[in-house]
């Protein structure tokens, strides 16, 4: 079974362009989280969505950053304009609702603002 | 506001010996314990979970022990293999009826030596 598919691995850009991080969940999870790693924070969440509704976005940094999931295959974080301080890794994850169901990640974007 | 703490960022252990990583956490209102492993360039794994009204569980090499008076669990690896190096996130989960928020921060590194 594939797991949950980011896309790219890897993003390097000038700062002010727009950025946009894609993910796909695995198929049938009804959960979707995206976090942010550096080396101060470590790993925090972003935002994350429940059929395709965002349900808490509190830890988007600022209105730069947003969040959508159109359909239950597919989300997108996009970063507009991006600043240097946004550089970090991106991870998306999926999971099925519930008690004690972990979260399955992708192996995350590697992003570079210049 | 810090939910959990790893306070050892960082542990060397030799091969074949116990490695031992602690968490402590502060809310007495989480229903479960879950530890995550992440090699580099990797997302997260989910590696094993406990419930608040246990005080032990076991898999394999892997023991977590909670002590709810201390708000304190941890994570015996025994023996451990250099295959273990990686950074261990502890998370609370608190049962909402829905997917929980899971909140990570910046784990242990552990490294296991030949």
């Amino acid at each position: 079974d594939a797991g949950v598919i980011q896309s790219p691995r890897h993003e390097v850009t000038e700062m002010g362009q727009e950025v946009t991080l894609r993910c796909k969940p695995i198929s049938g999870h009804d959960y979707l989280f995206w976090y942010r790693q550096t080396m101060m924070r470590g790993l925090e969440l972003l935002i994350y969505f429940n059929n395709n509704v965002p349900i808490d976005d509190s830890g988007m940094p600022e209105d730069r950053f947003s969040a959508k999931m159109p359909n239950a295959s597919f989300s997108t974080l996009k970063i507009q304009p991006s600043e240097p301080r946004d550089s970090a890794v991106y991870f998306c994850a999926s999971t099925l609702g519930g008690t004690n169901q972990p979260q399955h990640f992708g192996d995350g974007t590697r992003l570079s603002i210049l | 506001d810090q939910q959990v703490k790893q306070n050892s960022p960082s542990l060397s252990v030799q091969e074949g010996r116990i490695s031992i990583l602690n968490c402590d956490y502060t809310n007495s209102m989480f229903d479960y314990f879950l530890w995550y492993k992440k090699y580099p360039a990797e997302g997260p794994t989910f590696l094993i979970s406990i419930s608040s009204i246990k005080d032990k569980n076991e898999d394999g090499r892997f023991t977590v022990f909670l002590n709810k008076s201390a708000k304190h669990l941890s994570l015996h690896i025994v023996p451990s293999q250099p295959g273990d190096s990686a950074v261990y996130f502890c998370t609370p989960e608190r049962h909402t009826g829905t997917a929980s928020k899971l909140t990570f921060g910046t784990g242990t590194r552990l490294q296991v030596t030949l």
